[in-house]
């Protein structure tokens, strides 16, 4: 069992749609958390950054951290087809090396 | 500007031949790292560096060859031994602050592709 386990879609949704990306994790040790967007053939850009559980806003992107459930969500409101990329989760504990997702492919049709 | 810069973006090398991918960062961070992704996989970690000529094999680690010479400079040598080389690296840096590391910030990338 992979310690980060993402659905790699891809997933096709309409502009203005509201989109929920999502990983599960088995390491109870992970407390950052962090979603990176990847355009095609472009290295990664971080979005979000969150320590331990709970939400963060920026934007039309909201980042849920459930560490009950070990179970990470990612919200874009009102997507764009600029929004169109492939969205990675990531994770650490403390001074441990980021484990990273296998990433999810959005597409945003205009 | 500050950033990342691989070269080259583009790669084509024969069977065979040891091949260096080059990283350099004006962010003045202290951690480099080198990720290799391959579709479905995500990015698995080769190698990453804290300080000046040190640095630790992550989980591929095998067929690869890293130095540090320069806080600035971290290439990444594709060895003949790696079996299957074919794939896009990433290079990234973040600083090191109270022993934990910050967010990762990556180059535009390589894509090696062996013939």
């Amino acid at each position: 069992q992979k310690e980060v386990e993402q659905d790699p879609g891809p997933l096709s949704v309409p502009e203005g749609a509201i989109v929920s990306l999502n990983c599960t994790y088995s390491n109870s040790a992970f407390q950052y958390f962090m979603w990176y967007r990847q355009y095609s053939r472009k290295g990664p850009e971080l979005l979000m950054y969150t320590y331990s559980s709970g939400n963060k806003e920026d934007g039309r992107f909201t980042a849920q951290v459930d560490k009950s459930s070990k179970y990470i969500s990612l919200f874009i409101r009102d997507s764009q087809p600029s929004d169109s990329a492939t969205y990675l989760c990531a994770m650490r504990g403390g001074y441990q090396k980021v484990t990273f997702g296998t990433g999810t492919k959005l597409q945003v049709i205009p | 500007d500050g950033g990342i810069t691989q070269s080259p973006k583009y790669l084509f090398r024969k069977e065979g031949q040891n091949v260096t991918l080059s990283c350099e960062q004006n962010l003045n961070h202290d951690a480099m790292y080198w990720y290799r992704q391959d579709p479905g996989q995500g990015l698995r970690l080769i190698y990453y560096s804290q300080i000046v000529n040190d640095f630790q094999k992550g989980d591929i680690a095998e067929g690869y060859s890293v130095s540090r010479e320069k806080k600035e400079s971290f290439p990444l040598t594709v060895t003949s031994a790696q079996k299957n080389p074919t794939a896009f690296y990433l290079c990234a840096s973040s600083i090191i602050l109270q022993g934990n590391t910050g967010e990762l910030f990556f180059g535009e990338g390589s894509r090696l592709t062996v013939l």
